[in-house]
């Protein structure tokens, strides 16, 4: 089955570049989405389809797709922006998602 | 506006079953998949299957398959989601969710229904 790796953590200080990558063999054939889950709520989405933003999601929430990498990038991160952030895709005819990953914001 | 609304918690005893209630509003459920994803606390996301709204038909991820039953009563515009034989690895929040036309993707979801299972 189709697995997506991402990293446990990543820390980013308060106004900077934050950088979420999400790994998966030929990653860049499939269509990757990201959500965003704050203690306690359930997710949700901020980037579909690699670099599309919902309406409502600041310009700040970027993503991008290329080779065995996708990446969901948060620039001029704020504190509000802590939260897990998981990569998704469809295999076939399954969802996958990624191990998650906590995003500190310093 | 898009609405899917689904009971706050449930406790079980190991053995028995559950059925958790994804009420839906402000789209036609006939139209839609409806995707049941879980999380056990402090883990990732975990997709358990969906359901086609059109037609009813379903797909499950094959450890789940032997348990799980999804339906839907569309005069009542809610999708149910049973799990039974349950363990205290079932112990999760689950979450509805609606996929979107153009991909798969849900821009909705449910809150979330909180089952615990313990003797």
């Amino acid at each position: 089955s189709y697995e997506l790796t991402q990293p446990l953590s990543v820390s980013v200080a308060l106004g900077q570049t934050a950088t979420i990558t999400c790994g998966g063999n030929d990653i860049h054939y499939k269509n990757v989405h990201w959500y965003q889950q704050k203690p306690g709520q359930a997710p949700v989405l901020v980037i579909y389809r690699d670099i599309y933003r919902p309406s409502g999601i600041p310009e700040r929430f970027s993503g991008s797709n290329s080779g065995n990498t996708a990446s969901l990038t948060i620039s001029r991160a704020q504190v509000g922006d802590e939260a897990d952030y998981y990569c998704q895709v469809w295999d076939r005819v399954i969802w996958v998602f990624g191990g998650g990953t906590k995003l500190t914001v310093l | 506006q898009v609405q899917l609304v689904q009971p706050g918690a449930e406790v079980r005893k190991p053995g028995a079953s559950v059925r958790i209630s994804c009420k839906t509003s402000g789209f036609d459920l006939n139209k839609y998949p409806i995707h049941w994803v879980r999380q056990a606390p402090g883990h990732s996301l975990e997709w358990m299957g969906w359901l086609n709204g059109g037609n009813g038909n379903t797909k499950s991820l094959e450890k789940f398959q032997a348990r799980l039953t999804l339906t839907m009563d569309t005069s009542a515009s809610t999708v149910y989601m049973e799990l039974g034989g349950l363990t205290s690895e079932d112990t999760a929040v689950y979450y509805c969710a609606k996929e979107e036309t153009d991909g798969d993707y849900a821009a909705y979801w449910g809150q979330g229904s909180l089952l615990t299972v313990s003797s």
